[in-house]
């Protein structure tokens, strides 16, 4: 099984809102990963998790809180957010987090819309 | 900081063309570099990795190489079909970071 699985797929949330995204995945990964998708750009870098410990934050705004409970599932609370963060979130892992035959494994997204 | 370029930027060509896509990167101290392909509005899959030891490797109609030392990596498609049609991405990895190209965006007309 070599899939990543988030959920919804969809989120449509007002800038008072609170939500969270899920991120799963059953490979033995222990390296997971946030990025944010803006359209017709490449994904950008939020977060990394290494061992179920934050290891990179790429400066991302507060109201972006990521939550990793075990090896197998990845959070990304979602609070007070600007319509500007609207997105496609993109989770990934990998088998490592560092070496040469590192590969990352994405899902299919979470397409987010703030109004 | 690594830097990564895709060039074209698009790309339209009929069905059953052999066509190559390019990606530039400006440090080659890298680990590996892997190529994507990402769907209108889905996420990415991976089409092919190459270790920084390595010279290319193949999958299928899709081959891939990689020449460090002038900073490049090229995608072979072979015998295109409109099934091909999608943004190819490219992804150097090193120091714990993925660093992505801008893809090419590419249309396989019937």
């Amino acid at each position: 099984d070599t899939e990543v699985t988030q959920t919804p797929k969809h989120l449509v949330m007002g800038m008072t809102n609170k939500k969270s995204l899920k991120c799963e995945q059953h490979m033995g990964h222990r390296a997971m990963y946030w990025y944010k998708q803006k359209a017709k750009k490449p994904p950008e870098l939020m977060f990394v998790y290494s061992y179920e410990k934050l290891s990179i934050n790429e400066s991302v705004p507060s109201r972006f809180s990521p939550e990793c409970p075990n090896s197998s599932l990845l959070n990304l609370h979602l609070h007070a957010l600007q319509p500007e963060d609207s997105a496609l979130y993109l989770c990934a892992s990998s088998q490592v987090p560092q070496g040469p035959s590192y590969e990352q494994y994405f899902g299919p997204g979470t397409r987010l819309t703030v109004t | 900081k690594q830097e990564v370029t895709q060039i074209p930027a698009a790309l339209s060509v009929p069905e059953g063309e052999n066509l190559v896509l390019n990606c530039s990167f400006t440090d080659s101290a890298i680990y590996n570099l892997q190529w994507f392909r990402q769907d209108p509005g889905k996420g990415l899959t991976s089409l092919l990795l190459i270790q920084s030891s390595q010279r290319e490797q193949t999958s299928g109609r899709l081959n891939a190489s990689l020449d460090k030392s002038s900073g490049r990596s090229t995608l072979y498609i072979a015998a295109s079909q409109p099934g091909d049609s999608a943004t190819y991405l490219c992804a150097i990895y090193n120091f714990n970071k993925f660093y992505f190209g801008s893809g090419t965006k590419l249309n396989v007309k019937p």
